[in-house]
């Protein structure tokens, strides 16, 4: 099985200033994604950003791009100018390459609460 | 809007009560499935399934049943409530891209 760690519970920052989340994970995989989700105080789950293990090329979403090191299990989440709205918690999350992830699903980690401050 | 939808949104059970989460999806995915969230523990597993008519347990299967009839949807079943049980409860599809989730089902056991 999997285990994802997210090893900062809370950060804060303020706006306009970059930020980098910290994910590592432990797989035996060598094909499987990475995502990272945002979860707002509305509670509804927003993928923020998903990178393919087969991919060197790190994955860039406007303002969020990732820093994928494989061969260290390093997945960190870069926002850059950071807004208000960004402030929520935030989850990486691993899935085996097999469709869904099968019996492991989505693997989580715990999440970073991150706020934005004016 | 294509997506996923879940209901209800919030619910209060007594111990021992029983009740049924719902889940539907317009996505037409092969695959859904069901996690809880508890506070400080992220999102774990509870059941998943890889089309109609095939379920099978995730991580934290204990107290619940799901079943699979349709593509479309993938109810969730709470036989005999326990407060061990209260949480926030997502539903998801998974596609070729990743994960929908539902808007999720916040749930409280008295």
């Amino acid at each position: 099985a999997q285990t994802v760690t997210q090893s900062q519970p809370e950060m804060s920052v303020q706006e306009a200033e970059t930020v980098t989340l910290s994910c590592t994970y432990d797989t035996s995989e060598s094909n499987y994604y990475l995502f990272w989700y945002k979860q707002p105080p509305s509670r509804q789950m927003i993928l923020v950003i998903r990178q393919e293990a087969y991919k060197q090329q790190n994955a860039t979403e406007n303002r969020f791009s990732v820093n994928f090191q494989k061969a260290a299990k390093s997945f960190s989440l870069k926002i850059s100018d950071s807004q208000l709205g960004d402030t929520a918690m935030y989850f990486c999350a691993f899935m085996n390459h097999y469709s869904g992830g099968g019996a492991d699903g989505l693997t989580f980690g715990k999440g970073t609460h991150l706020i934005i401050q004016p | 809007n294509a997506g996923v939808t879940q209901t209800p949104e919030f619910q209060v059970l007594k111990t021992g009560q029983s009740m049924t989460l719902q889940c539907a999806q317009d996505m037409n995915h092969e695959y859904m499935s069901w996690y809880r969230q508890d506070p400080g523990m992220g999102l774990r597993l509870i059941h998943y399934s890889v089309g109609a008519g095939i379920t099978d347990q995730g991580e934290v299967p204990n107290g619940y049943n799901v079943s699979r009839s349709t593509t479309e949807d993938f109810p969730l079943r709470l036989l005999s409530a326990a407060p061990s049980q209260t949480s926030v409860y997502f539903c998801a599809t998974s596609g070729n891209y990743g994960y929908t989730f539902g808007s999720g089902t916040r749930l409280t056991v008295v």
